[in-house]
């Protein structure tokens, strides 16, 4: 089957580190997307991992164990404009599966 | 810059009207996709199309139908909408259908009532 498992809600404070895990099942897995995805707009690409390891990007990074059907963001000095929700996406031949969205709240 | 629209942000139908949703990229990318968003539920697939007049079906595709006559532009249509499917609607497109990343429309919230 077809499965993708992260956190519904996240809340950090601004400045601090957040990391937002995600499992995944899935036939043919070709690799795992992050997306961002603020109110009432579109999701935006962050980052897609094929290959195990960590990939940073500025302040986000993400990590993907194929092995163990793991994946995390990784979000450093939070700013508030970092309030969002953002998904996780594995990938296989034909499509994109996503999980239902981790909804991170940022505090000053 | 990929640009990916969609004809309404917003639209009220009532219930047994058919509804259009149109989907227009200019990046001449083969894939094309619709999904609904829903609270707790999350993306889910209703229809693709990986080429002209090509499509399959996703994962929810029970009630909806779509067309694709030219390679920019895909439509979903819903031939006698119900309150069920009131939701937000949005549209994708990529070059490679599962290593590539989908660049997504603006969504129409659809309510029927």
């Amino acid at each position: 089957g077809q499965n993708i498992d992260q956190p519904t809600e996240m809340t950090a404070t601004e400045g601090a580190i957040v990391q937002i895990n995600c499992t995944y099942q899935t036939s043919g897995f070709n690799g795992l997307f992050w997306y961002q995805q603020h109110a009432g707009e579109a999701p935006t690409f962050l980052s897609y991992n094929v290959l195990d390891g960590l990939e940073e990007k500025g302040r986000f990074s993400s990590f993907l164990s194929r092995s163990k059907g793991y994946s995390y963001l990784l979000l450093k000095e939070l700013q508030m404009k970092d309030s969002a929700s953002y998904l996780c996406a594995a990938s296989n031949t034909d499509k994109l599966i996503f999980g239902t969205g981790t909804r991170l709240q940022v505090f000053p | 810059d990929v640009k990916v629209t969609q004809s309404s942000r917003y639209l009220v139908k009532r219930t047994g009207e058919k509804v259009f949703l149109e989907c227009v990229q200019d990046m001449d990318h083969e894939n094309m996709f619709w999904y609904r968003q829903d609270p707790g539920l999350g993306l889910r697939l209703i229809y693709f199309s990986y080429d002209v007049k090509m499509k399959e079906k996703g994962d929810i595709p029970e009630g909806y139908s779509v067309s694709r006559e030219k390679k920019e532009r895909f439509s979903l249509i819903l031939e006698s909408a119900s309150t069920n499917q009131t939701s937000m609607y949005l549209c994708a497109s990529s070059w490679d259908r599962g290593r590539e990343t989908q660049y997504f429309g603006p969504g129409t919230r659809l309510l029927v009532l």
